[in-house]
């Protein structure tokens, strides 16, 4: 089984709805991030979050909220989705003492 | 604003040649860097690591670290096909009591290895 799982991989939904991205770890790691990308802006940081009770934004957080459920699982959720939030989102987790990134595969988000 | 720069490409190179891929940093105070390599649709996978100056080698791949030049490559010998891929820099920003705050991402570049 994967280490960092995403759901759903693939989402087309419409302009105004709610949306809410998951994803759990079974790396037992502290530190989860939301990214998102773009063809041609790379990855861009939306939270992140270093334990349940602490969340922080990333350099685009507008239009987004996240959740720290427990320490394996962080959702994205967009409140009223909108056609520029189409992208790859990805979730990635790290361990307290490393800095490296471990990446879920994924989630596919068309808004129309 | 912390930046990661890398040229976007395309860089192609022969099978068996050394593909030279780059990547510069503005953040003076960066600890960590790494190398991701991203298949089309894919996530980003690690694939390097390096946080010394100099050169570190696993297998056909090389980092090198300058920090006085705030500059990080990697080279990837004998290349193969299978090597197509974006490779994405990302170095550490922000430090906090329990390390690094998050990793910066250059944009990517795009390699191709023809056969």
């Amino acid at each position: 089984d994967a280490d960092v799982t995403q759901t759903p991989r693939n989402r087309i939904t419409k302009t105004g709805k709610r949306i809410m991205l998951e994803c759990s770890q079974t790396k037992g790691h502290d530190r989860m991030y939301w990214y998102r990308q773009d063809p041609g802006l790379g990855l861009r940081l939306i939270y992140y979050s270093f334990d349940v009770k602490d969340i922080n934004k990333g350099e685009i957080s507008d239009g987004y909220s996240v959740s720290r459920q427990a320490q394996a699982k962080f959702s994205l959720s967009l409140e009223s989705a909108i056609p520029n939030q189409t992208a790859l989102y990805f979730c990635a987790t790290s361990d307290l003492s490393m800095d490296e990134q471990f990446f879920g595969p994924g989630t596919r988000l068309t808004v129309l | 604003q912390k930046e990661v720069e890398q040229n976007s490409g395309p860089l192609s190179v022969p099978e068996g040649a050394i593909a030279s891929l780059n990547c510069t940093y503005s953040d003076r105070g960066s600890q960590s860097f790494f190398w991701y390599r991203q298949y089309s649709g894919k996530s980003p996978e690690l694939i390097m690591f390096i946080y010394s100056n100099g050169d570190k080698e696993d297998g056909r791949f090389t980092a090198q670290l300058n920090k006085a030049s705030q500059y990080v490559s990697l080279l990837i010998r004998d290349s193969q096909p299978s090597d197509s891929a974006t490779y994405l820099c990302a170095v550490t920003a922000g430090i906090t009591q329990g390390g690094s705050e998050k990793l910066v991402f250059g944009k990517g570049t795009k390699l191709t290895v023809n056969p």
